[in-house]
Order: structure tokens, then sequence, then C-alpha cells
């Protein structure tokens, strides 16, 4: 697990407000997929980013989501607007062949 | 898409204990992961294995692929054992699909 690196930890916001949480994969990683753990449930795919290209959201949530993975930097994913409902932790994961989380970003939407 | 059960879903043992985790899986995978989530959140790697057994300390996992299924055991807990471990299994390079979960409490 070590190497994949996420922040903030947490993060406070007001409904309407923006989220933006980001992502450093570890080293030689080019393969970046988000998930959201909701309370007392598993964690759901979001999408799965290589750089500069987006190949799988077909877990993102249609409106108010975005998630980019630049050549240089982080990935972000953005969350635009946010409601109650979005209070979750949001994963990060990156691979090769295995799958190694980040601790995960604590998003509470006052 | 793909689906996992895991069971059971709550498991309470006195320290010292042995347990078996299962996980099933209804179609073909060549990825199988094992998690745990401690009680702080955090996903620990426990074990990669589409197919076959492994070993680490404590914890074994056996995969049989052509059954849908794996085992995760766990021998002698410790009170550090507790927490919620996950199955999450894929096909290809692509997204995993996560288990509900098996949460377990070790009693000191």
């Amino acid at each position: 697990n070590a190497g994949v690196m996420q922040n903030p930890r947490h993060l406070v916001r007001r409904r309407g407000q923006e989220a933006r949480l980001r992502c450093s994969p570890m080293k030689g990683h080019s393969h970046v997929y988000w998930y959201r753990q909701l309370p007392e449930e598993g964690l759901k795919f979001m999408v799965y980013l290589q750089k500069e290209n987006i190949i799988d959201e077909s877990g993102m949530p249609k409106e108010r989501f975005s998630a980019e993975f630049p050549k240089e930097g982080p990935s972000i994913l953005r969350i635009q607007q946010v409601v109650r409902g979005d209070s979750a932790a949001y994963f990060c994961a990156s691979a090769q062949e295995t799958q190694y989380f980040g601790p995960g970003t604590r998003l509470l939407v006052l | 898409g793909i689906q996992v059960e895991q069971s059971p879903p709550d498991l309470i043992l006195q320290e010292g204990a042995n347990s078996t985790l299962r996980c099933n899986f209804s179609d073909s995978v060549n990825n199988l992961q094992w998690f745990h989530q401690n009680p702080w959140g955090q996903l620990i790697n426990l074990f990669y294995i589409p197919s076959g057994t492994k070993q680490n300390g404590r914890l074994s996992a056996t995969t049989v692929a052509t059954e849908r299924y794996s085992l995760l055991y766990i021998s002698s807990s410790q009170t550090t054992d507790s927490g919620v471990y996950f199955c999450a299994v894929s096909f290809g390079n692509e997204k995993l699909t996560f288990g509900t979960g098996t949460r377990l409490t070790i009693i000191p």
C-alpha cells in the first residue's frame, strides 16, 4: 500500500461547494482507479484512468463528478456543488497487475 | 456484471480461534484480491490470488477458479485482525468488483 498518496485525508465542505481530491499513484504505475465507499458498504468503482485518458467512467455519476489524470501531476477527482449524499470515503488505487490502494479521503458534507 | 458474495457477513471470535471466510463470484475472473480494512479505514492488501494457494504468516488463501470461489483462512486470531475483510475480482486490467465484506471482531 505504501506509495499511493491521497490528499487531503479529511475534507469538510458545505452543501454547494466544490471538493477536489488528489491521488498520486505508485512510482511506475500508469493506471489509476477511483472508488467510493459509503458508510457500512463495500467499495464501488467510479472511474479508471491512464495518463491523459479516461478508460472507463461507467461508475461515475453523470452530473457534478469529473476526473482527470494529466501528463504531469496527480489524478484529480472533482465534485461540484456537493450534496450530503456525497459524504463518503473516496479511495484511489494504482496498478500494474495488482491494485494498491491509498489511505482514502473522507469527505463530509455539512 | 460480476456478482461477488461473501460469507459470513459477521463473525465474532475469541482471541486464538481460527476462521474461514468465503468469497463466491459469478463469472470467470483473472484477478482476485483479498483486503483487510482496519478499524481506521485503511485498506491493506492481503493476497493477489486468481488461482491456487498462498500463505503469509497466520493467513492463507485458496482460490478454485473453476468453481468460482475463494477462501481466506485466519489462524490463531489476534485482536489486531479485527476489521472488515473484502474480496474483490476483475477480468483483465479492469475495475475491481468488491463483495460486501465480512466483519470480523476478535474478543480478547
